[in-house]
């Protein structure tokens, strides 16, 4: 079975520039989350989507982080402009059911620089 | 105070040791995670448990709902066992709530 797939992996780019981040996740997985991680610190959320329908976005910084999952399976998270701050790791994961009551999936992350 | 707390926050080990993390969280959940992060980003789940004790290899993970602690054993550590150990929470609200971390090195 293949695992949530992430790209790029890796992106360094200039605070105020555009980035765009893109993830598949494992096939039949209904529900796909975006997670922020800042070094030294666990993950943070940033949205869930069930299908192709946003569930929970209240700590996506929405002036300038914007997500979609059209069709309900591949999803892009884009963040313009982007600030200093931004510099992480973002972790797409899937599951089965957004209960709980199944793990979640994680890709590889895509790291991001700003400078 | 944070909803899940995790300890120690570093370890290192020399390999063959036993290895105990612990984690203690504050709320009501419907299982925890315990996850393996390596340098570079990925998250690997490695156990989900809900109740009692599960083995997987040299892994060993309990929890004891009641006293709201959960503890994550690795037998006769190895090098490669060196990551971050992560303790996470779900719940009624069905996300995970993740702890900060445990990073463990092991040295030949």
């Amino acid at each position: 079975e293949a695992g949530v797939a992430q790209s790029p992996r890796y992106k360094i780019i200039e605070k105020r520039q555009s980035v765009a981040f893109w993830c598949n996740p494992i096939s039949g997985h209904a529900t796909l989350y975006w997670y922020q991680q800042i070094l030294g610190q666990g993950p943070k959320l940033l949205i869930q989507f069930q299908n192709n329908g946003v569930v929970d976005d209240s700590q996506l910084p929405k002036d300038r982080f914007s997500a979609e999952r059209l069709k309900g399976v591949d999803s892009t998270l884009k963040i313009q402009p982007a600030k200093l701050e931004d510099s992480a790791v973002y972790l797409c994961a899937s599951s089965l059911d957004p209960s709980g009551g199944y793990e979640q999936y994680f890709g590889p992350g895509t790291r991001l620089t700003v400078t | 105070k944070n909803e899940v707390e995790q300890s120690p926050q570093n370890l290192t080990a020399q390999e063959g040791e036993f290895i105990t993390i612990n984690c203690s969280y504050s709320v009501g959940i419907s299982a925890l995670h315990w996850l393996q992060q390596h340098p570079g980003g990925g998250i690997v789940s490695l156990f989900m448990l809900s109740s009692g004790k599960k083995k997987h290899g040299r892994l060993i993970a309990t929890i004891n709902i009641q006293e709201k602690h959960s503890s994550l054993h690795i037998t006769a550590s190895h090098p490669r066992d060196s990551a971050v150990y992560i303790c996470a929470l779900s719940g009624s609200a069905r996300q995970l709530t993740f702890g900060s971390g445990t990073q463990l090195t092991v040295l030949p």
